[in-house]
């Protein structure tokens, strides 16, 4: 199983709004990756967990907060967002072959979000 | 933040024509990695090249990396409608695990 699942592929939620994106990988990867992007433009690292902690915030503001229940799962927790956070969040994982030698990242289809 | 830049910012050939890209980046690497992007899906890895290789191939795609100019080239060659996508590169920045992407390349193909 090579697959990253992410749900729901498409949200929308309002300001006030608490909501979460989830992400599952089933291949023993030890490192998950949050990303962002907006359209036409690069994904933007958010997050990265190694073995369940948060190694990598790459300042991302406090409306997003990451949770890694379990080496297959990742969520990214929703709350107070602004439209300007309309983008595509993108789930990854790789094998945690450690510091500035990270391999191949397998990506997720993403989850669309809309902030009205 | 970037590490990397890509040119052409945008592509278009007809099909079996070979497509070239291009990738600049700013500090040392271990590796380099290219993904493909089909429009609003997730990326796919297509190949990694470590920073001692020069040229790697894998079917119609061929890396190269440079790194005394910083810089890696990706062609693809005999070209067919279904490789219209965005192409990346994409480098670990620094002793971290931090997988940067640069700004990307829209290939058009047309049959």
């Amino acid at each position: 199983d090579t697959e990253v699942t992410q749900t729901p592929k498409h949200l929308v939620m309002g300001m006030t709004n608490k909501k979460s994106l989830k992400c599952e990988q089933h291949m023993g990867h030890r490192a998950m990756y949050w990303y962002k992007q907006k359209a036409k433009k690069p994904p933007e690292l958010m997050f990265v967990y190694s073995y369940e902690k948060l190694s990598i915030n790459e300042s991302v503001p406090s409306r997003f907060s990451p949770e890694c229940p379990n080496s297959s799962l990742l969520n990214l927790h929703l709350h107070a967002l602004q439209p300007e956070d309309s983008a595509l969040y993108l789930c990854a994982s790789s094998q945690d072959l450690g510091n500035a030698n990270t391999g191949e990242l397998f990506f997720g289809e993403g989850s669309r979000l809309t902030v009205l | 933040s970037q590490q990397g830049e890509e040119d052409p910012q945008a592509l278009s050939i007809q099909e079996g024509e070979n497509a070239t890209m291009n990738c600049s980046y700013k500090t040392s690497i271990n590796n380099l990695q290219w993904y493909r992007q089909n429009s609003g899906r997730g990326l796919v890895h297509l190949i990694l090249i470590r920073s001692n290789e020069r040229e790697k191939h894998s079917g119609r795609l061929r890396v190269t990396l440079d790194t005394s100019k910083k810089s890696s080239s990706l062609l693809i060659t005999a070209s067919r409608a279904a490789d219209t996508a965005s192409y990346f590169c994409a480098t670990v920045r620094g002793a971290t695990n931090k997988l940067i992407f640069g700004t990307g390349t829209l290939l058009a193909v047309q049959p």
